[in-house]
C-alpha cells in the first residue's frame, strides 16, 4: 500500500475554504483514494472517496491529477465544528479494503 | 441511519487480566475490522474478518488477540492476558462489500490497563 504525507497541523477561520494536500508518489494502479474525518475520543468518518478527477459532495470535493501522486481535499467554508484530524489514505481494492493509517492533518478552525 | 455500535465504552483492567470487547456491525455489513489507537498516536489495523474467518491480520495480532462472531451480529475482540502497552481506543468497523470503500466505525471502547 502506498505510504501517504501530509502536513501535520493546518489553521483556519471560520467561513474560509481549506485545502489540505496529501501526497502519494507511489500510489498503484488499483489503489484508490479516501479521506477520514476523526474528531477527539471518536470513530473516524468516512468523508471522501475517488479514484481520478474531481469528487464532490455535499461534505466536500476531493481533486485528482491525472499522474495521482497527490490528491487535495477542499472543505468549503469550514465552521468551527470543522476542527478534527483529517486522514488522507490510499487503499488496494484488492486487499481486504484494509486501512493504513498516517499522522492525520490536524485542522484548527478559528473563530 | 444504522451504526456500528460497541460496548464497553471504557473498560478498566488490571495487567494480565482477559478482556472482551464487544461490537454491533451494521447488520446486512461482510467485512468487518478491528483497530487501535494508542493516545495520540496513529490508527492501526488490527486484523479484518469475513465469512466466519480471519481474512487477514497485523504483527499487533499475536497469540494473545482473538476474534469471534459467535451469533451472526456480534463481533468481539478478546485479548487474553492484557499488558499495560495494550491501554488504547480499540475501533470496531464494518464494510457492506468489497466494492465498497466507505468503512463504518464504532465510537470506540477505551481500554485503561493498570
Amino acid at each position: 500500500l502506498a505510504k501517504t504525507t501530509q502536513p501535520i497541523s493546518m489553521d483556519s477561520y471560520e467561513g474560509q475554504e481549506v485545502n489540505i494536500t496529501c501526497s502519494h508518489n507511489n500510489i498503484a494502479t488499483n489503489d484508490y483514494i479516501t479521506w477520514y474525518q476523526q474528531f477527539p475520543s471518536q470513530g473516524p468518518r468516512f468523508i471522501i472517496q475517488g479514484y481520478k478527477t474531481k469528487v464532490t459532495n455535499e461534505v466536500a470535493s476531493l481533486f485528482i491529477p491525472a499522474d495521482r501522486k497527490s490528491s487535495t481535499l477542499s472543505l468549503p467554508r469550514v465552521s468551527l465544528s470543522d476542527t478534527a484530524v483529517y486522514y488522507c489514505l490510499v487503499g488496494d481494492a484488492g486487499n481486504n479494503r484494509k486501512l493504513i493509517w498516517g499522522l492525520g492533518t490536524s485542522l484548527g478552525v478559528n473563530p | 441511519e444504522p451504526e456500528v455500535t460497541q460496548t464497553p465504552s471504557h473498560q478498566v483492567t488490571q495487567m494480565g487480566q482477559e478482556v472482551i470487547l464487544r461490537c454491533v456491525p451494521i447488520s446486512n455489513h461482510l467485512y468487518f475490522y478491528w483497530y487501535r489507537q494508542i493516545l495520540g498516536q496513529k490508527v492501526e489495523f488490527l486484523v479484518s474478518f469475513y465469512n466466519n474467518e480471519i481474512s487477514e491480520k497485523s504483527e499487533i495480532f499475536d497469540d494473545q488477540f482473538s476474534v469471534e462472531r459467535p451469533d451472526g451480529s456480534n463481533f468481539t475482540l478478546k485479548i487474553r492476558s492484557t499488558k499495560l502497552e495494550d491501554s488504547a481506543m480499540y475501533f470496531c468497523a464494518s464494510l457492506p462489500r468489497d466494492t465498497a470503500y466507505e468503512q463504518y466505525f464504532g465510537p470506540g471502547t477505551r481500554l485503561t490497563v493498570t
